[in-house]
């Protein structure tokens, strides 16, 4: 149980355009979900949490007209980056925590987003 | 804030020898700590993970990690060694805040088994 997945896994665009990451939990609803991005051989840093059905609220930093987040159910998470840059292109990870979980976070496989 | 050090971003180690990887933390209230592993192309998979009850924590796969309040630590341990250990370790760091605490990541530690 507790599996989340993320689409696509890979992607590639030109610079100025803009890609949207989806992240589901498959098994179980998840009342709030975490986007983190991670550089090569760095650790995954926090870009967002995002609550069903409010706003997200954004780490200090984070562009949110940059980065608009969607948790329109409690089993979808969508990320898109808008007006994409080459130095957007990063890994993108994305995790679920079902209702009272307390502290646990199930994780994604990671989206590598690319752009040229 | 908190934060998590991982000391040595590459370790090795030969099969069926001891594996320690290495986790320092600072934080302004006692913390929850994590271990995290990341297979190739897969998501982070939670190892164990301390919240205040046991020291010596005992996680999947024949890991334990011990909380060390004195030295600030959370080594990750495993007696012997095997060839599907090899991945990237991760350790967490975050404060209790009533199901709202948010992960803190070290820079990850990639462990590679010699055969």
């Amino acid at each position: 149980g507790a599996v989340v997945s993320q689409h696509p896994s890979r992607v590639i665009c030109k610079s100025g355009t803009s890609v949207k990451i989806e992240c589901r939990s498959l098994d179980f609803q998840a009342t709030t979900m975490f986007w983190y991005r991670q550089f090569p051989k760095q650790s995954l840093m926090l870009m967002a949490t995002s609550n069903e059905g409010s706003k997200a609220t954004y780490e200090q930093g984070v562009e949110k007209d940059k980065f608009l987040i969607n948790h329109a159910s409690l089993t979808l998470s969508t990320l898109t980056v808008t007006s994409a840059h080459p130095e957007d292109s990063s890994f993108y990870i994305c995790s679920a925590r079902p209702p009272l979980a307390g502290d646990e976070q199930f994780f994604g496989p990671g989206t590598r987003l690319t752009v040229l | 804030a908190q934060s998590v050090t991982q000391l040595g971003s590459h370790v090795s180690v030969s099969e069926g020898a001891l594996v320690l990887l290495r986790c320092n933390y600072s934080s302004s209230v006692p913390p929850y700590l994590f271990w995290y592993v990341q297979y190739p192309n897969q998501g982070l998979q939670l190892l164990l993970k301390y919240t205040s009850a046991a020291t010596l924590v005992k996680g999947i796969n024949g890991f334990e990690a011990e909380f060390k309040k004195s030295e600030t630590s959370f080594h990750l341990t495993k007696p012997s060694a095997h060839m599907r250990d090899a991945a990237e370790y991760f350790c967490a760091v975050s404060l209790p805040n009533f199901g709202n605490e948010k992960l803190t990541f070290g820079t990850g530690t990639r462990l590679t088994i010699i055969p």
